[in-house]
């Protein structure tokens, strides 16, 4: 089945640097990618509506300056954290349209765990 | 913002016994689905019901909606270990992929 990709895993950084987490489908293509936030035991909220060739969308709330969307191709999205502080630690997720039943599911990447110390 | 409500928050069951998780929202949906989480990890879809469908199964998995009320149920049958999960209801207004999640279930199943 279709399986979608997240790189890193898991990141540890300091204080003020930038965070680039990579979302790929790896045998199917996606136009559109959705980027989720999950703080510790609790849901996801959806962040940001990535779109191939075009601008991101953004939930309310979500500063864009501070989480960078890009959809460089086909099979890759790219969130990149931008000097990142310890309230942005969480557990990011990114999905992509499953193609079955019209688009209205989803493949979930494994996520990534953010940590900024 | 979040809509979706669950409840309960956290169930544990014996192995074999049935467990059943509700999901309430706000708004009208276009179709409501679940999702299953395992600890620290990304979510696998498990059951998709349209706004016009008021019962769907798929193993031993039977979902229930109600738009009347803006409830869904889930229900797994015969539980297993391997089932110890968390489940997520989702709701999708009009766009494709934009989905609000549920806070959650907290599903334990002991041996």
């Amino acid at each position: 089945g279709a399986v979608v990709s997240q790189h890193p895993s898991r990141v540890i950084c300091k204080s003020g640097t930038s965070v680039k987490i990579e979302c790929r489908s790896l045998d199917f293509q996606a136009t559109t990618m959705f980027w989720y936030r999950q703080f510790p035991k609790q849901s996801l909220m959806l962040m940001a509506t990535s779109n191939e060739g075009s601008k991101a969308t953004y939930e309310q709330g979500v500063e864009k300056d501070k989480f960078l969307i890009n959809h460089a191709s086909l099979t890759l999205s790219t969130l990149t954290v931008t000097s990142a502080h310890p309230e942005d630690s969480s557990f990011y997720i990114c999905s992509a349209p499953s193609g079955e039943l019209g688009g209205e599911t989803q493949y979930f990447g494994p996520g990534t765990r953010l940590l900024v110390l | 913002s979040q809509q979706g409500e669950e409840d309960p928050q956290a169930l544990s069951i014996q192995e074999g016994e049935n467990a059943t998780m509700n999901c309430s929202y706000k708004t009208s949906i276009n179709n409501l689905q679940w999702y299953r989480q395992n600890s620290g990890r990304g979510l696998v879809h498990l059951i998709l019901i349209r706004s016009n469908e008021r019962e769907k199964h798929s193993g031993r998995l039977r979902v229930t909606l109600d738009t009347s009320k803006k409830s869904s149920s889930l229900l797994i049958t015969a539980s297993r270990a391997a089932d110890t999960a968390s489940y997520f209801c989702a709701t999708d207004r009009a766009s494709y992929g934009k989905l609000t999640f549920g806070q959650g279930t907290i599903l334990t199943v002991h041996p």
